[in-house]
């Protein structure tokens, strides 16, 4: 069964510092997400992507955080200047038609 | 705004007993999914629903959909320990982009 995969699955990084977490959607899935969930609590919606640009963002999603498809695969989601409130477990998803995929998730630890 | 309720939030059951977790959502919702989450683990999707009185069921646990009241309910029928995981609904819709909405999930425990 195709697969959503994500990497790293865990990254600590310094306050302040620059993290990309990476994520590799289903080859014809159209949609792509990321979303977030701090430690115990509910599961956030960051931004949604499709045909190549941002379809919608949440109001978390702000100056610090980007998203790109470079090269037709990946879909990565860049923090420049973590927080230690950014330290969740991020999940990339695709869809298609009723179905989402999410990724296995990474564990990001801001120190 | 589209917002997402579940209750209980946290449920301690015996084995073989059943009991439901109810999720209520706030304006009209294309579709409404149930995820299950082990801790530390990702989003495991258990059922879609797309439309008023739809009903699907897998093994212990059935989903149902009731658009008109805005809530679903998610049944487990004669738990099991193996069923211990944390639960979430989820709905989107066309108007908010199909965005996820998400409940604050149920923690159920299920004693031997």
């Amino acid at each position: 069964e195709p697969e959503v995969t994500q990497t790293p699955s865990h990254q600590v990084t310094q306050m302040g510092q620059e993290v990309i977490l990476r994520c590799v959607p289903i080859s014809n899935h159209l949609y792509f997400y990321w979303y977030r969930q701090i430690l115990g609590q509910k599961v956030e919606f960051l931004v949604s992507f499709y045909n190549n640009e941002i379809s919608e963002k949440s109001e978390i999603f702000d100056d610090q955080f980007s998203v790109e498809r470079p090269d037709g695969s990946n879909f990565t989601l860049k923090i420049r200047s973590t927080k230690l409130e950014d330290s969740a477990m991020y999940f990339c998803a695709s869809l298609q038609g009723h179905g989402y995929t999410f990724g296995s998730g990474t564990r990001l630890t801001v120190v | 705004e589209l917002k997402v309720e579940q209750n209980p939030l946290f449920l301690s059951m015996q084995e073989g007993k059943n009991y439901t977790i109810y999720c209520n959502y706030s304006t009209t919702s294309d579709r409404l999914y149930w995820y299950r989450q082990d801790p530390g683990k990702s989003l495991e999707s258990l059922f879609v629903l797309l439309s008023n009185g739809a009903v699907k069921q897998e093994g212990r646990l059935m989903a149902s959909l009731d658009t008109k009241a805005r809530l679903s309910t998610l049944h487990i029928t004669a738990a099991v320990h193996d069923l211990s995981a944390t639960y979430f609904c989820a709905v989107d819709s066309m108007d908010s982009n199909y965005q996820l909405i998400w409940g604050a999930g149920t923690k159920l425990i299920i004693k031997p």
